[in-house]
């Protein structure tokens, strides 16, 4: 079982919507959870990080995570073709270790 | 802030021979991670250093591929000898507590 789990998608959105990425994890002990960017031929960039139970907003995107259910989602508003990417998600487990999922590719279609 | 550097941008070689990657962190940051990443796939992490010291290394092919941290900054990977499987890319990552910036990379292709 790998530690993080992602639906690799691809994902397509009309210009404007809400992309709805995510992601669970195995290690119950896990504290921090990242989502990063990637554009294909790039290195991944990162978005947001989170750490506490709930919502977590920056502009057009929010983190969700929820602990009991193992669960981290980030939820893109306003979707612009710009958001096209390949969206990672990683968690930093109770070995401090730095885990990625596969990724999710979003296409964002104007 | 210059950030994460890496060297070169692409190797292109021959199965068998030797190659190494080089990363220099952003100024201050002490933990280190070396991923390699497949197409299609999420980056899969080689090792981690904190400081000078590589804290994990478990899941590294010690049989082909080593890695150093001198004085607890600059790092290097090297693979000798690199096998086809081996064509990637390279990935370096550095960050002192939340939020780790990659470099751009090393596209290595072995022929």
């Amino acid at each position: 079982q790998k530690e993080v789990e992602q639906n690799s998608g691809p994902l397509s959105v009309p210009e404007g919507a809400i992309a709805s990425l995510n992601c669970t994890y195995s290690d119950r002990g896990s504290q921090s959870f990242f989502w990063y960017r990637q554009y294909s031929g790039k290195s991944p960039e990162l978005i947001m990080f989170i750490y506490s139970n709930g919502d977590k907003e920056d502009g057009r995107f929010t983190a969700q995570l929820n602990k009991a259910s193992q669960y981290v989602s980030l939820l893109i508003r306003d979707s612009q073709p710009s958001d096209s990417a390949t969206y990672l998600c990683a968690g930093l487990n109770t070995g401090n270790q730095f885990y990625f999922g596969t990724g999710t590719s979003l296409t964002v279609i104007p | 802030e210059a950030g994460v550097v890496q060297s070169p941008r692409y190797k292109i070689i021959e199965k068998k021979q030797p190659v190494a990657f080089w990363c220099n962190p952003i100024s201050g940051h002490n933990t280190l991670y070396w991923y390699r990443q497949n197409l299609g796939q999420g980056p899969e992490l080689l090792i981690r250093y904190e400081n000078e010291e590589a804290v994990d290394d478990s899941q590294l092919p010690k049989d082909r591929f080593s890695a150093e941290r001198l004085k607890g900054v600059d790092s290097t990977l090297k693979i000798q000898p690199a096998e086809l499987g081996d064509s990637a890319v390279y990935l370096c990552a550095t960050g002192v507590n939340y939020g780790y910036t990659f470099g751009s990379g090393t596209r290595l292709t072995v022929v």
